[in-house]
């Protein structure tokens, strides 16, 4: 079953603006991770957060992490025409036997 | 970081038949995993390939249609078998430290 629940599901913005999305989960983790997926194609790892950080930074990329609202946002800054993709938060748990589990997606469109 | 080479990239097949998607390593993982995802949607994993020990599925999925190999720790195949129309995915392989490593996928259309 999925794990994650990102919001919105789909987000258009003008290039320069700020794109944030959202991910609530619903069990305790031990990481919360953030990937980006082009055109259908393989998956790629942005960023990592573990259960005991509240924020982690990766060059326009801005993670944080509120554990008691078993919550993640992940903030674009400067959004590119490049960054157009969708994006999955995926969550990792101890009792999960190495299993990640992805969100459902954000499919984010930069406008030109 | 491992990187993984994944073929076909895409295939066209005809209802009741079968194709098999190899997944290699470039150097030696554990665990590799097998996830589908159909379009528009989200990855739902598949199964867990294990080096030595047969894979472990998850709910939804079965070794009869979907049998999978892991011969040694850089390579693993995913077979779908007698393919139907709603096969049609996205098939993905990874491999995984802290973080997953991804195959480019293969695009399967079933006719």
């Amino acid at each position: 079953s999925q794990q994650g629940e990102e919001d919105p599901q789909a987000l258009s913005i003008q290039e320069g603006e700020n794109a944030t999305m959202n991910c609530s989960y619903k069990t305790s983790i031990n990481n919360l991770q953030w990937y980006r997926q082009n055109s259908g194609r393989g998956l790629v790892h942005l960023i990592l957060i573990r259960s005991n950080e509240r924020e982690k930074h990766s060059g326009r990329l801005r993670v944080t992490l509120d554990t008691s609202k078993k919550s993640s946002s992940l903030l674009i800054t400067a959004s590119r025409a490049a960054d157009t993709a969708s994006y999955f938060c995926a969550t990792d748990a101890w009792n999960r036997d190495d299993k990640i589990i992805f969100g459902k997606g954000t499919r984010l469109h930069i406008l030109p | 970081s491992a990187v993984i080479s994944q073929k076909p990239s895409r295939d066209i097949c005809q209802r009741g038949t079968s194709l098999t998607i190899q997944c290699q390593v470039d150097s030696q993982v554990t665990m590799m995993f097998w996830y589908r995802q159909q379009p528009g949607q989200s990855l739902t994993l598949i199964a867990t390939a294990n080096q030595g020990s047969e894979a472990t599925y998850e709910s939804g999925f079965v070794i009869d249609k979907f049998p999978i190999s892991r011969p040694n720790l850089t390579f693993s195949t995913l077979t779908v078998s007698n393919m139907s129309p709603e096969d049609s995915s996205i098939y993905l392989c990874s491999a995984r430290d802290e973080k997953l490593f991804f195959g480019s996928g293969t695009q399967l259309s079933v006719l």
